[in-house]
């Protein structure tokens, strides 16, 4: 079983809907939880990071994390045809020496259509 | 937001020649840098963490003498893929913390690998 779940989709909506995006985990050490954007080709571009339980929201994106049912989702409102991009979820866990090894998400292949 | 910079973009290689990567923190100091690996479609493998001043620490199954990892600086990391082979080729990427927010990473824009 992988450390983190996260359906590959492809992900297909119309401009304007809300999206959602989840990643279930099965190590409950994760203490730290992100969402990266990546355009195809490109490097991965931080969005949202959230270390507690609940929600935190940036322009149209809010990051919700449940600790509990070590789930987490990447909601994303009115939906543009520039959100169309891969999104993967990434959680870490402390360790010695300084900076925080990522566990990545296979990534969610989202496109928005006109 | 910080800056992280990779060169070259993307580079073509024979088969048996070696190939640099840099990876650069443009606006900030990084003790501990990443490098992951991500074949199409797939997500981001890591395959060490490289640290300045010391040996980098490489994850089960990558093979140290082949992917050298040089932390020659605080804003300076550098990957050399050494006899590369066409199922090295691969979009390489490396990722960077802030000095004292180490729980969040800024990554480059990625490599590009083609070893024919």
């Amino acid at each position: 079983q992988k450390e983190v779940e996260q359906d590959p989709g492809p992900l297909s909506v119309p401009e304007g809907a809300i999206v959602s995006l989840n990643c279930t985990y099965s190590n409950s050490a994760f203490q730290y939880f992100m969402w990266y954007r990546q355009y195809s080709r490109k490097g991965p571009e931080l969005l949202m990071y959230t270390y507690s339980s609940g929600n935190k929201e940036d322009g149209r994106f809010t990051a919700q994390v449940d600790k509990s049912s070590k789930y987490i989702s990447l909601f994303i409102r009115d939906s543009q045809p520039s959100d169309s991009a891969t999104y993967l979820c990434a959680m870490s866990r402390r360790f010695t020496g300084g900076g925080n090894k990522l566990t990545f998400g296979t990534g969610t292949q989202l496109k928005v259509e006109l | 937001g910080a800056v992280v910079s990779q060169h070259p973009s993307w580079v073509i290689c024979k088969s048996g020649t070696s190939v640099k990567i840099e990876c650069r923190s443009l606006d900030f100091q990084a003790t501990t840098m990443f490098w992951y690996r991500q074949f199409p479609k797939q997500s981001l493998m890591l395959m060490a963490t490289s640290n300045e001043g010391s040996k980098a620490t490489y994850e089960q199954g990558v093979e140290k003498d082949k992917f050298l990892i040089n932390h020659a600086s605080l804003t300076l990391s550098t990957l050399t893929v050494t006899s590369a082979h066409p199922e090295d080729s691969s979009f390489y990427i490396c990722s960077a913390p802030l000095a004292g927010g180490q729980d969040t990473q800024y990554f480059g824009p990625g490599t590009r690998l083609t070893v024919l």
